[in-house]
């Protein structure tokens, strides 16, 4: 399958560390977040979210804080695994409909 | 349950070429949404449906994309001519609202090299 991104910002993390992958957001007005996981070959896939009258959330290893203030995202993934490896999307939507991706990141964890 | 059904997996075609794409979305999502993907971007929205309406096709090129969802269920997307710049996945995803958010669902994608 085609590689997702091949110029994207790297993380490299060695297995078992915690990875933070960072998102700035355009729109002061958007009150919907999202991560997205896009493996190699396939559609981006839910991970998390999170609504503009919260600043954390946490699900099954993964924490996503969100700061207003400076229009901010972040997804940390604790004891990262081989299998995270993959391409992280940050999503945002305001009023409208309309979800608006940011530019991606890609994450390699080293065993 | 079944996910976002997409194909052609892969389509390679000559420039001024015509092509179509396949969705079936997950049974039961309403909205169906159809995005562009170029290397190394984030996917962007070409059209998104309400059942069988299509309330939102401002990015889409309509000079030679055109969209149908007969049913209010599946979809095709088709591109004639086909130009170089439209190598791209193209994802099909669909939804169903929850509250204040809306999660998408995204199928693998079909993608596309023009020659």
């Amino acid at each position: 399958g085609e590689s997702v991104g091949l110029h994207l910002p790297t993380l490299s993390v060695q297995e078992g560390d915690n990875s933070i992958i960072n998102c700035a957001y355009s729109n002061s007005a958007s009150d919907y977040f999202i991560w997205y996981k896009q493996e190699s070959g396939k559609g981006p896939q839910f991970i998390i979210d999170i609504r503009s009258n919260m600043d954390k959330r946490q699900g099954q290893r993964v924490t996503v804080l969100l700061n207003k203030t400076v229009k901010h995202l972040s997804l940390q993934i604790a004891a990262t695994q081989p299998g995270d490896s993959a391409v992280y999307f940050c999503a945002e939507k305001a009023s409208s409909y309309k979800l608006i991706f940011g530019s991606g990141t890609r994450l390699l964890v080293r065993p | 349950e079944a996910g976002v059904v997409q194909s052609p997996r892969y389509k390679i075609i000559e420039k001024k070429q015509p092509v179509a794409f396949w969705c079936n979305p997950i049974s039961g999502h309403n909205t169906l949404y159809w995005y562009r993907q170029n290397l190394g971007q984030g996917p962007e929205l070409l059209i998104r449906y309400e059942n069988e309406e299509a309330v939102d096709d401002s990015q889409l090129p309509k000079d030679r994309f055109s969209a149908e969802r007969l049913k209010g269920v599946d979809s095709t997307l088709k591109i004639q001519p086909a130009e170089l710049g439209d190598s791209a996945v193209y994802l099909c995803a669909s939804s169903f609202r929850q509250g204040l958010g809306e999660k998408l669902f995204f199928g693998s994608g079909t993608q596309l090299s023009v020659l």
